[in-house]
């Protein structure tokens, strides 16, 4: 299995609603990101998880909250969204910290 | 603090017409520099990482060089597929080594058949 893959792949939810993301890969990589992606833009790293510990916080709004559970799993739990959040939500993994392979994404819209 | 411009925003081209993107970058000690294709609404594919300067790879109609200043992503006849957006992004050595790549906006490349 040489991929990364994300569950939904759309999901629209209200400002009150609470939501989860899922990444997964079985490619033993142990390290995992969450990225951010607008339109038209690059993508903006959120967090990185080495060795299932979050290595990396690049500030982001406590309303999203990301979990390793595992090796080859990674959340990140949505709550009280704005609609500015509204974008694609890429995960990536890496073996040695160079090559990050992404999954698909998942298309985020808050209403 | 990290850098990475691409240029041009845009290219469009004719099937079969040869050209160049330009990745120039400033960071403080390159790790890694990092070329990827991206079609609308899905995730960067990877194509090809550069290390050290005069290093090259190559992947079918694409090859990819490095400087110390500047990468190039050559396209030899380009084909309608080849249409993507191709994002550079550059690693900086030290810290974490699994650490964050900066990202440039990225060359929206049209090829028209």
């Amino acid at each position: 299995d040489t991929e990364v893959t994300q569950t939904p792949k759309h999901l629209v939810m209200g400002m009150t609603n609470k939501k989860s993301l899922k990444c997964e890969q079985h490619m033993g990589h142990r390290a995992m990101y969450w990225y951010k992606q607008k339109a038209k833009k690059p993508p903006e790293l959120m967090f990185v998880y080495s060795y299932e510990k979050l290595s990396i916080n690049e500030s982001v709004p406590s309303r999203f909250s990301p979990e390793c559970p595992n090796s080859s799993l990674l959340n990140l739990h949505l709550h009280a969204l704005q609609p500015e959040d509204s974008a694609l939500y890429l995960c990536a993994s890496s073996l040695s910290g160079n090559e990050q392979f992404f999954g698909p994404g998942t298309r985020l819209t808050v209403l | 603090e990290d850098q990475v411009t691409q240029s041009p925003e845009a290219l469009r081209l004719q099937e079969g017409e040869s050209s160049s993107l330009n990745c120039s970058y400033t960071v403080s000690g390159l790790r890694g520099l990092f070329w990827y294709r991206q079609d609308p609404g899905k995730g960067p594919e990877f194509l090809f990482t550069l290390y050290s300067a005069g290093e090259e790879k190559e992947k079918e109609r694409l090859k990819a060089t490095l400087t110390k200043k500047e990468s190039f992503l050559h396209i030899t006849a380009p084909k309608p597929e080849d249409s993507a957006t191709y994002l550079c992004a550059v690693q900086a050595k030290g810290g974490t080594s699994y650490g964050k790549l900066t990202f440039g906006q990225g060359t929206i490349l049209t090829v028209h058949p």
